[in-house]
């Protein structure tokens, strides 16, 4: 089944504790990308990659890092957490950067920092 | 700075009422437009996209949305809603140009359907 997966779905962690959130897709798409959803905001891209290797910021990439060293994953990675990146992360995956794709996303990730 | 507002945040609907939520966006150039929607406890998924040709663009379950470029707007619409039509929906917004793949999104409107 093609899909988007992240683990792990819900966390709880405490201030500076590094964390890593994975994202992996069996669809061999080349655009990957992170965005955090808050309520009365949507969703807001964090940081994306247009194929392996390729990383960028997105709106909101303060106190995050991700990497691209597969084409299949994609992790977001928080060094520090701090009570302000408690958000529910939706990994997300397209063919191509091109805007008429659809992007696929993952099941997301409810994060706590306490 | 690009934008999609969404003006509806919460509608309350019983079943069989009809549907419209609104969303507009701020861009002047080519764009392509989303609504994804996010049922309880699950991940956003593909409602309907309009990215060329017929402005009036036909989703899954009964959905439809209609691009209107001199207003900036691509409403969504279902004639008779369902119980099971109760989640959030998203607008979203793909800048034709110079685009970098990122979708901005409107703040979201939850729908809750009375049975």
């Amino acid at each position: 089944e093609a899909q988007v997966t992240q683990n792990p779905r819900y966390l709880i962690t405490v201030t500076g504790k590094k964390l890593t959130v994975t994202c992996s897709q069996n669809m061999n798409h080349e655009y990957m990308s992170w965005y955090r959803q808050d309520p009365g905001l949507g969703l807001r891209q964090i940081y994306y990659s247009m194929n392996v290797e390729v990383t960028d910021k997105g709106d909101v990439p303060e106190g995050y890092k991700v990497s691209r060293k597969e084409k299949r994953n994609f992790p977001l990675i928080l060094e520090s957490p701090s009570p302000n990146q408690t958000s529910l992360y939706f990994c997300a995956s397209s063919p191509t950067r091109e805007s008429y794709n659809e992007q696929f996303f993952g099941p997301g990730t409810r994060l706590t920092v306490l | 700075a690009q934008s999609v507002s969404q003006h509806n945040h919460h509608v309350i609907l019983s079943e069989a009422a009809s549907l419209e939520l609104g969303c507009n966006y701020s861009y002047g150039g080519t764009v392509n437009l989303f609504w994804y929607v996010q049922y309880p406890g699950q991940h956003l998924q593909l409602l309907l996209k309009y990215f060329s040709g017929d402005p009036l663009v036909k989703g899954i379950k009964g959905f439809e949305a209609e691009f209107i470029k001199s207003k900036f707007s691509f409403n969504l619409r279902k004639p008779s809603v369902q119980w099971s039509d109760t989640a959030e929906y998203f607008c979203a917004v793909n800048p034709g140009s110079g685009n970098t793949g990122k979708l901005i999104f409107g703040q979201g409107t939850t729908l809750q359907v009375k049975p």
